[in-house]
């Protein structure tokens, strides 16, 4: 059963906005929900984390309705080096309820 | 800055002959995570260290060793590597926040490419 599910790849323009939905229907109760950006040959990148509503930093802003079975990271005005793959992670019983499996990701093609 | 450092960047090795790759930290982190990324492919956690508290994935072949002689640093012994564990191996740490706690966040080195020839 799997734990995340993400579109497999989404295209933009530069200067639009993106909304990258997960779903995690089996999500528990004092589960968080934290999104991680990976560029091409590098680690990936922690990118937000929330549990509940809102949250917005100074690089995307996260969007969690009330069921918590799903959430939509929002990048607004992308560039071209947003070009990237993102992966949202949320607690595992594999390993402990602890978010370190990573799924499919959504990979994320910003054009010119 | 605080980092996860992983050297080598790139490492070639002889199909068969063991290889070790190396990771340290400056975060002080209490856990430290090995993940093995094939192209195109995610991150896959082989195992990680709690503490000295070692916690093999269920499915990490046995070939896949890993040692933690202090907090900072961290390897990854591969003892006879095949054609298949070609891959990026990356390093992780996070501060854990306790057993109920999902929050942590992941901090990544570069990553070493494994190449086996």
């Amino acid at each position: 059963l799997a734990k995340t599910t993400q579109p497999i790849s989404m295209d933009s323009y530069e200067g639009q906005e993106v909304n990258i939905t997960c779903s995690h229907n089996n999500i528990a109760t004092n589960d968080y929900i934290t999104w991680y950006q990976q560029f091409p040959s590098q680690g990936p990148r922690f990118i937000i984390q929330g549990y509940k509503t809102k949250v917005t930093n100074e690089v995307a802003s996260l969007f969690i309705p009330a069921d918590r079975k799903s959430s939509t990271l929002s990048l607004p005005r992308v560039s071209l080096s947003d070009t990237a793959v993102y992966y949202c992670l949320v607690g595992d019983m594999d390993t402990g309820r602890r978010a370190l499996t990573f799924g499919s990701g959504t990979r994320l093609q910003v054009q010119p | 800055d605080a980092m996860v450092i992983q050297n080598p960047r790139y490492q070639v090795t002889q199909f068969g002959k063991p290889v070790t790759l190396s990771c340290s930290q400056t975060l002080n982190h209490n856990v430290m995570y090995w993940y093995q990324q094939k192209s195109s492919q995610a991150p896959k956690l082989l195992f990680h260290y709690y503490d000295k508290d070692f916690n093999n994935e269920a499915d990490t072949p046995d070939n896949f060793q890993s040692r933690r002689p202090n907090t900072s640093f961290c390897f990854l012994d591969i003892r006879s590597p095949g054609l298949g564990d070609a891959a990026m191996y990356l390093c992780a740490t996070s501060r854990d926040g306790g057993d109920l706690a999902t929050n942590e966040k992941l901090f990544f080195g570069s990553g070493t490419q494994l190449s086996v020839l």
